[in-house]
């Protein structure tokens, strides 16, 4: 079955820097790809998702580009914030024959300070 | 929005002692799903179901039992408690923009 594979946190970034999120994939196919983010003491949000190669994902000035090349979804923004403090998640499908709904990556968690 | 409720949202139980927690939702969603969240595994999916009455195993549902006899319920359970089931579980749905979770269900078993 299909896999995921991101960077372990936690990463620790002052305001307005710029921050990437590496996340790696191993699938059959071209499957859909997307970034979760769980903010303290809640669920987990979509944050983007990109459905084909060389598709860009974005949302709150968060991007993600899907590249078959190097099989990698990584997440960047250009300038944090405080309030983009959460745990982030790469994640995909299964994959034929797999169980369940979505495979997710470990999780890194962000801090942003001030 | 697909409007998921979890509950209880907290619970501390005894080992031994069998747990049930609740999923619903109120948008008609066929499919459902129990993930557990701990530090260092991510989220690791337990039981799903693709209807009522239709469940399956995830990767991680020894211990567990699910059950949906409403469209709008999905019910895990542990049969009896045990320390390593001790943490926050999520419940979720799929739809066509995505998939939606709740807001979990932090569990202790002490």
């Amino acid at each position: 079955g299909n896999s995921v594979t991101q960077m372990e946190g936690p990463v620790t970034l002052s305001e307005e820097a710029f921050l990437t999120i590496n996340c790696t994939y191993t699938a059959t196919g071209y499957p859909s790809l997307f970034w979760y983010v769980q903010y303290p003491g809640e669920g987990l949000q979509l944050l983007l998702k990109a459905t084909k190669a060389d598709d860009k994902g974005s949302n709150k000035g968060f991007e993600a580009t899907y590249r078959k090349e190097t099989t990698s979804f990584h997440l960047e923004k250009g300038s944090v914030q405080v309030s983009d403090s959460a745990v982030y998640f790469c994640a995909l499908p299964p994959g034929r024959g797999s169980q369940g709904n979505l495979i997710f990556g470990k999780g890194t968690k962000l801090s942003v300070k001030p | 929005d697909a409007g998921i409720t979890q509950s209880p949202r907290h619970k501390v139980t005894e080992t031994g002692t069998p747990v049930t927690l609740r999923c619903h939702q109120t948008e008609n969603h066929r499919y459902m799903y129990w993930y557990r969240q701990d530090p260092g595994h991510g989220l690791r999916l337990i039981h799903y179901s693709y209807g009522v009455k239709d469940t399956d195993k995830g990767e991680v549902s020894d211990g567990y039992s699910v059950s949906r006899s409403k469209t709008e319920d999905f019910l895990l359970t542990l049969e009896s408690a045990t320390s390593s089931q001790t943490s926050v579980y999520f419940c979720a749905i799929s739809e066509a923009l995505g998939y939606t979770f709740g807001s979990g269900t932090r569990l202790t078993v002490v």
